[in-house]
Protein backbone atom coordinates (compact mmCIF):
# COMPACT_ATOMS: atom_id res chain seq x y z
CA UNK A 1 0.00 0.00 0.00
CA UNK A 2 0.98 3.67 -0.78
CA UNK A 3 1.81 5.41 2.51
CA UNK A 4 3.70 8.93 3.07
CA UNK A 5 4.29 9.76 6.78
CA UNK A 6 5.46 13.04 8.14
CA UNK A 7 6.32 12.66 11.68
CA UNK A 8 6.08 16.17 12.57
CA UNK A 9 3.14 18.15 12.90
CA UNK A 10 4.51 21.35 13.73
CA UNK A 11 8.11 22.26 13.70
CA UNK A 12 9.59 26.17 14.82
CA UNK A 13 12.50 27.26 13.43
CA UNK A 14 14.38 30.60 14.21
CA UNK A 15 15.10 33.06 11.16
CA UNK A 16 18.46 32.03 9.08
CA UNK A 17 18.09 28.66 11.02
CA UNK A 18 18.21 25.50 8.66
CA UNK A 19 14.77 23.76 8.33
CA UNK A 20 14.51 20.03 7.32
CA UNK A 21 11.26 18.58 7.17
CA UNK A 22 11.24 15.09 7.03
CA UNK A 23 9.20 12.60 4.42
CA UNK A 24 8.88 8.64 4.67
CA UNK A 25 6.69 6.81 1.72
CA UNK A 26 6.23 3.04 1.36
CA UNK A 27 5.37 2.26 -1.77
CA UNK A 28 6.85 -0.83 -3.81
CA UNK A 29 7.38 0.48 -6.94
CA UNK A 30 9.15 3.68 -8.39
CA UNK A 31 6.94 6.07 -7.01
CA UNK A 32 7.30 9.58 -7.94
CA UNK A 33 7.60 12.33 -4.81
CA UNK A 34 6.60 15.22 -4.03
CA UNK A 35 6.23 18.62 -1.90
CA UNK A 36 3.70 20.96 -1.88
CA UNK A 37 3.35 24.07 0.25
CA UNK A 38 0.06 26.12 1.54
CA UNK A 39 0.39 29.37 2.69
CA UNK A 40 -2.27 30.42 5.04
CA UNK A 41 -5.58 30.23 3.21
CA UNK A 42 -4.31 29.66 -0.43
CA UNK A 43 -3.87 26.81 -2.51
CA UNK A 44 -1.59 24.02 -2.40
CA UNK A 45 1.46 24.99 -4.67
CA UNK A 46 4.02 22.76 -6.17
CA UNK A 47 7.05 23.34 -4.50
CA UNK A 48 9.48 20.21 -6.09
CA UNK A 49 9.00 16.90 -7.24
CA UNK A 50 12.31 14.42 -7.15
CA UNK A 51 12.89 13.97 -10.89
CA UNK A 52 13.39 17.68 -11.52
CA UNK A 53 16.31 17.89 -9.00
CA UNK A 54 15.81 21.74 -8.32
CA UNK A 55 15.76 24.42 -5.95
CA UNK A 56 12.53 26.45 -5.53
CA UNK A 57 13.05 29.27 -3.17
CA UNK A 58 16.50 27.65 -1.38
CA UNK A 59 14.63 24.53 -0.68
CA UNK A 60 16.31 20.83 -2.21
CA UNK A 61 15.19 17.74 -1.69
CA UNK A 62 16.69 14.19 -2.11
CA UNK A 63 15.12 10.97 -2.96
CA UNK A 64 16.90 8.66 -0.76
CA UNK A 65 15.34 4.87 -1.81
CA UNK A 66 17.37 2.64 0.35
CA UNK A 67 15.92 5.06 3.39
CA UNK A 68 12.70 5.65 1.89
CA UNK A 69 12.55 9.25 2.47
CA UNK A 70 12.10 12.30 0.65
CA UNK A 71 13.13 15.13 3.53
CA UNK A 72 13.04 19.16 2.28
CA UNK A 73 15.97 20.98 3.28
CA UNK A 74 16.78 24.64 3.31
CA UNK A 75 19.93 25.82 4.79
CA UNK A 76 18.74 29.68 6.43
CA UNK A 77 14.73 29.78 7.09
CA UNK A 78 13.21 32.63 6.13
CA UNK A 79 9.96 34.02 7.84
CA UNK A 80 7.99 33.98 4.46
CA UNK A 81 8.84 30.16 4.60
CA UNK A 82 5.96 29.88 7.05
CA UNK A 83 3.45 27.15 5.62
CA UNK A 84 2.28 24.44 5.86
CA UNK A 85 4.39 21.75 3.88
CA UNK A 86 2.95 17.94 2.45
CA UNK A 87 4.85 15.63 1.08
CA UNK A 88 2.98 13.58 -1.52
CA UNK A 89 3.51 10.17 -3.52
CA UNK A 90 2.46 9.07 -6.80
CA UNK A 91 2.84 6.18 -8.85
CA UNK A 92 4.75 5.44 -11.75
CA UNK A 93 2.31 6.54 -13.88
CA UNK A 94 1.71 10.61 -12.83
CA UNK A 95 -1.31 11.22 -13.41
CA UNK A 96 -2.42 8.76 -10.56
CA UNK A 97 -3.88 10.59 -7.68
CA UNK A 98 -1.16 12.05 -5.05
CA UNK A 99 -1.22 10.34 -1.82
CA UNK A 100 -0.47 12.70 0.53
CA UNK A 101 0.92 12.89 4.00
CA UNK A 102 -0.66 14.89 7.13
CA UNK A 103 1.56 17.91 6.49
CA UNK A 104 3.91 19.91 9.14
CA UNK A 105 3.06 23.31 9.63
CA UNK A 106 6.72 24.95 9.76
CA UNK A 107 6.82 28.07 12.09
CA UNK A 108 9.79 30.52 11.24
CA UNK A 109 9.95 32.81 14.48
CA UNK A 110 11.67 36.31 13.77
CA UNK B 1 -2.71 28.16 -11.17
CA UNK B 2 -4.42 26.11 -14.46
CA UNK B 3 -7.56 27.79 -14.61
CA UNK B 4 -9.29 25.73 -12.02
CA UNK B 5 -12.24 27.34 -9.73
CA UNK B 6 -14.08 26.42 -7.50
CA UNK B 7 -17.89 27.35 -6.63
CA UNK B 8 -19.07 28.09 -3.83
CA UNK B 9 -16.18 28.79 -2.08
CA UNK B 10 -18.01 29.25 1.65
CA UNK B 11 -21.19 27.13 2.33
CA UNK B 12 -23.09 26.71 5.61
CA UNK B 13 -25.48 23.74 4.98
CA UNK B 14 -27.81 21.73 7.47
CA UNK B 15 -27.54 18.22 8.83
CA UNK B 16 -29.38 16.46 6.31
CA UNK B 17 -29.47 18.35 3.27
CA UNK B 18 -27.72 17.54 -0.07
CA UNK B 19 -24.75 20.11 -1.03
CA UNK B 20 -22.85 20.14 -4.70
CA UNK B 21 -19.91 22.15 -5.10
CA UNK B 22 -18.38 22.55 -8.66
CA UNK B 23 -15.02 22.36 -9.62
CA UNK B 24 -14.38 24.14 -13.27
CA UNK B 25 -11.22 24.18 -15.49
CA UNK B 26 -10.57 26.28 -18.28
CA UNK B 27 -7.16 24.10 -19.70
CA UNK B 28 -8.71 20.49 -21.13
CA UNK B 29 -7.40 18.37 -18.77
CA UNK B 30 -8.70 14.71 -18.63
CA UNK B 31 -7.90 14.19 -15.25
CA UNK B 32 -9.44 15.78 -12.13
CA UNK B 33 -9.52 15.26 -8.33
CA UNK B 34 -11.67 15.93 -5.57
CA UNK B 35 -9.65 16.08 -1.94
CA UNK B 36 -10.82 16.65 1.53
CA UNK B 37 -8.55 18.51 4.01
CA UNK B 38 -8.64 17.58 7.34
CA UNK B 39 -6.62 18.82 10.21
CA UNK B 40 -4.53 15.49 11.14
CA UNK B 41 -5.48 14.06 8.19
CA UNK B 42 -3.69 15.77 5.23
CA UNK B 43 -5.37 15.76 2.33
CA UNK B 44 -7.52 12.40 1.55
CA UNK B 45 -8.83 11.96 -1.90
CA UNK B 46 -12.85 11.35 -2.05
CA UNK B 47 -13.85 10.65 -5.73
CA UNK B 48 -11.49 11.17 -9.08
CA UNK B 49 -11.98 11.41 -13.06
CA UNK B 50 -10.00 10.31 -16.15
CA UNK B 51 -12.67 11.52 -18.54
CA UNK B 52 -15.84 12.49 -19.26
CA UNK B 53 -18.08 9.83 -17.34
CA UNK B 54 -14.95 8.18 -16.09
CA UNK B 55 -15.17 8.44 -12.37
CA UNK B 56 -13.48 6.01 -8.95
CA UNK B 57 -13.72 6.07 -5.89
CA UNK B 58 -11.14 7.29 -3.38
CA UNK B 59 -10.23 6.70 -0.37
CA UNK B 60 -12.83 7.76 1.78
CA UNK B 61 -16.05 8.09 -0.87
CA UNK B 62 -18.66 7.37 1.57
CA UNK B 63 -21.24 9.64 1.90
CA UNK B 64 -20.18 11.65 -1.76
CA UNK B 65 -21.22 11.28 -5.13
CA UNK B 66 -19.45 12.67 -8.24
CA UNK B 67 -20.49 13.14 -12.15
CA UNK B 68 -18.64 14.68 -14.72
CA UNK B 69 -20.84 15.72 -17.56
CA UNK B 70 -18.11 17.79 -19.17
CA UNK B 71 -14.33 17.97 -19.65
CA UNK B 72 -14.20 21.25 -18.05
CA UNK B 73 -16.56 20.21 -14.63
CA UNK B 74 -16.35 18.04 -12.48
CA UNK B 75 -19.01 17.99 -9.43
CA UNK B 76 -18.82 16.87 -6.07
CA UNK B 77 -22.48 16.00 -4.42
CA UNK B 78 -22.92 15.26 -0.62
CA UNK B 79 -26.03 13.18 -0.53
CA UNK B 80 -27.11 13.93 2.81
CA UNK B 81 -24.72 16.19 4.53
CA UNK B 82 -22.99 15.52 7.89
CA UNK B 83 -21.17 17.37 10.81
CA UNK B 84 -18.34 14.82 9.94
CA UNK B 85 -18.47 16.12 6.52
CA UNK B 86 -17.53 19.82 7.52
CA UNK B 87 -14.02 20.14 5.37
CA UNK B 88 -12.23 22.37 3.30
CA UNK B 89 -12.34 20.74 -0.10
CA UNK B 90 -10.09 20.98 -2.84
CA UNK B 91 -10.24 20.24 -6.58
CA UNK B 92 -7.31 19.52 -8.22
CA UNK B 93 -6.39 18.45 -12.28
CA UNK B 94 -3.77 16.92 -13.55
CA UNK B 95 -1.32 18.17 -16.65
CA UNK B 96 -0.75 15.40 -18.83
CA UNK B 97 1.57 17.08 -21.51
CA UNK B 98 4.48 19.38 -21.13
CA UNK B 99 5.14 20.12 -17.59
CA UNK B 100 3.47 17.40 -15.35
CA UNK B 101 2.08 18.01 -12.30
CA UNK B 102 -1.48 18.74 -10.04
CA UNK B 103 -2.62 22.06 -9.65
CA UNK B 104 -5.24 22.59 -7.17
CA UNK B 105 -8.25 24.75 -6.68
CA UNK B 106 -8.65 27.98 -4.06
CA UNK B 107 -10.53 25.32 -1.89
CA UNK B 108 -14.46 25.20 -0.67
CA UNK B 109 -14.88 25.94 2.60
CA UNK B 110 -18.04 23.55 3.90
CA UNK B 111 -19.57 23.68 7.24
CA UNK B 112 -22.25 21.90 8.64
CA UNK B 113 -24.19 22.57 11.10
Amino acid sequence: AQRVTQPEKLLSVFKGAPVELKCNYSYSGSPELFWYVQYSRQRLQLLLRHISRESIKGFTADLNKGETSFHLKKPFAQEEDSAMYYCALSGHSGNTPLVFGKGTRLSVIA
Amino acid sequence: DAGITQSPRHKVTETGTPVTLRCHQTENHRYMYWYRQDPGHGLRLIHYSYGVKDTDKGEVSDGYSVSRSKTEDFLLTLESATSSQTSVYFCATYRDRGLLEQYFGPGTRLTVT
